[in-house]
């Protein structure tokens, strides 16, 4: 257990909705990361988030958006969904704001757009 | 534009053997290396880490090793154990704007034979 936590586990959804994966970072830990691993792809970064406010951005769509909360948690809205955003979605902590920091991730929320 | 390349999908290695997996990258950039294990059904897990200044890393069983003029890294597993078997993803960290961005190869797949 990483103690990251991300809900829901799953999210079955059709296109042109929108969605938000929710996730919760270890205690202490200031930076939140988001990914999204679609099928036989490696992991492409999305966004990083430190303490508030946004760090580092990646290939996020312009559809994508995400917020870092005073509590620390994160969320990752997804809109206008497209079959082709069917991926799991991993979220990560880390205590630095690095992202060469060790980080910790949680065990990813599966999207599935019909 | 894959910058962090792993070519082999998949690799085969009998208990007790050594394992390497091989890691090639594009962007001379890069100034942070690190390997994260993921097991099905749950995220990554960070293994080791090497810096660009440095050609060798070495934690217990693992070793990561860095030919910066081949823009190449390996990760060595020795013995190899049957909890070994995973998926193993190469991951480099270069500065961009002011802030460090991980870049993800596509993973191996390990399996360790008894």
């Amino acid at each position: 257990d990483s103690g990251v936590t991300q809900t829901p586990k799953h999210l079955i959804t059709a296109t042109g909705q929108r969605v938000t994966l929710r996730c919760s970072p270890r205690s202490g830990d200031l930076s939140v990361y988001w990914y999204q691993q679609s099928l036989d792809q490696g992991l492409q970064f999305l966004i990083q988030y430190y303490n508030g406010e946004e760090r580092a951005k990646g290939n996020i769509l312009e559809r994508f958006s995400a917020q870092q909360f005073p509590d620390l948690h994160s969320e990752l809205n997804l809109s206008s969904l497209e079959l082709g955003d069917s991926a799991l979605y991993f979220c990560a902590s880390s205590t630095g704001g690095n992202s060469y920091n060790e980080q910790f991730f949680g065990p990813g929320t599966r999207l599935t757009v019909l | 534009d894959q910058q962090v390349k792993q070519n082999s999908p998949s690799l085969s290695v009998q208990e007790g053997r050594i394992s390497i997996l091989n890691c090639d990258y594009t962007n001379s950039m890069f100034d942070y290396f690190l390997w994260y294990k993921k097991y099905p059904a749950e995220g990554p897990t960070f293994l080791i880490s090497i810096s660009s200044i440095k050609d060798k890393n070495e934690d217990g069983r693992f070793t990561v090793f860095l030919n910066k003029s081949a823009k190449h890294l390996s990760l060595h597993i020795v013995p190899s154990q049957p909890g070994d078997s995973a998926v193993y993803f190469c991951a480099a960290s270069a500065p961009v704007q002011g802030a460090q961005k991980l870049v993800f190869g596509q993973g191996t797949r390990l399996t360790i034979n008894p």
